[in-house]
């Protein structure tokens, strides 16, 4: 079965860059990224690959190259330590996949 | 405003059955898709399944196919996820999710956490 595999943790300094992968045997279908804060309900960041939602920082973007989806979160702040998610929905089988997330961490 | 506002969090026993609910305000119900995502505390998430309201139309991950009902009553603006009965490892925070297109999860209920222990 197709399945989604994100790095377990990325680490990075405030300011810096945090780049999240999202792997797949072929991506063929669109990829949309999760931010879940401790304790709360999941958030939808960045859907279609790369469109960003109303609401979202322009700091998040995404991209996808057909076998790995990005999630760029540009000068990185305190407040986006968090766990990430991708998700696709799988057309052939019609079935949601997600990856199994990345911790954030800001140093 | 969308808003989707799940059920209290409970604790059950083994082979106890449950109804968890998730009412949705701000759109017009009948018009999309519900979904349904379980997240195990500390782990990633996991699809259930989805359905839509205007004619209880759904599907099912393979993995929850038999396991859960989803069901709504349009009447309400209500989502239910059902289980007739629970196990251990049904503990498990269970969020409803309001699909935009059968593409992501645009909104979000909060969550509700069961417990299932001896």
């Amino acid at each position: 079965s197709f399945v989604l595999t994100q790095p377990p943790s990325v680490s990075v300094a405030p300011g810096k860059t945090a780049t999240i992968t999202c792997g797949g045997s072929s991506i063929g279908s669109s990829v949309h990224w999760y931010q879940q804060k401790p304790g709360q309900a999941p958030e939808l960041v960045i859907r279609y690959d790369d469109d960003r939602p109303s609401g979202i920082p322009e700091r998040f973007s995404g991209s996808n190259s057909g076998y790995t989806a990005t999630l760029t979160i540009s000068r990185v702040e305190a407040g986006d330590e968090a766990d990430y998610f991708c998700q696709v929905w799988e057309r052939s089988s019609d079935q949601v996949i997600f990856g199994g997330g990345t911790k954030l961490t800001v140093l | 405003e969308v808003r989707l506002v799940q059920s209290g969090a409970e604790v059950k026993k083994p082979g106890e059955s449950l109804k968890i609910s998730c009412q949705a305000s701000g759109y017009r119900f009948s018009d999309y898709w519900m979904a349904w995502v379980r997240q195990v505390p500390g782990r990633g998430l996991e699809w259930i399944g989805i359905i839509h309201p205007a004619d209880s139309d759904s599907r099912h991950s393979p993995s929850f196919q038999g396991q859960v009902t989803l069901s709504v009553d349009k009447s309400t603006d209500t989502a239910y996820l059902q289980w007739t009965s629970l196990k251990p490892s049904d503990t498990a925070i269970y969020y409803c999710a309001r699909l935009m297109t059968r593409d992501y999860f645009q909104f979000w209920g909060q969550g509700t956490l069961l417990t299932v222990s001896s």
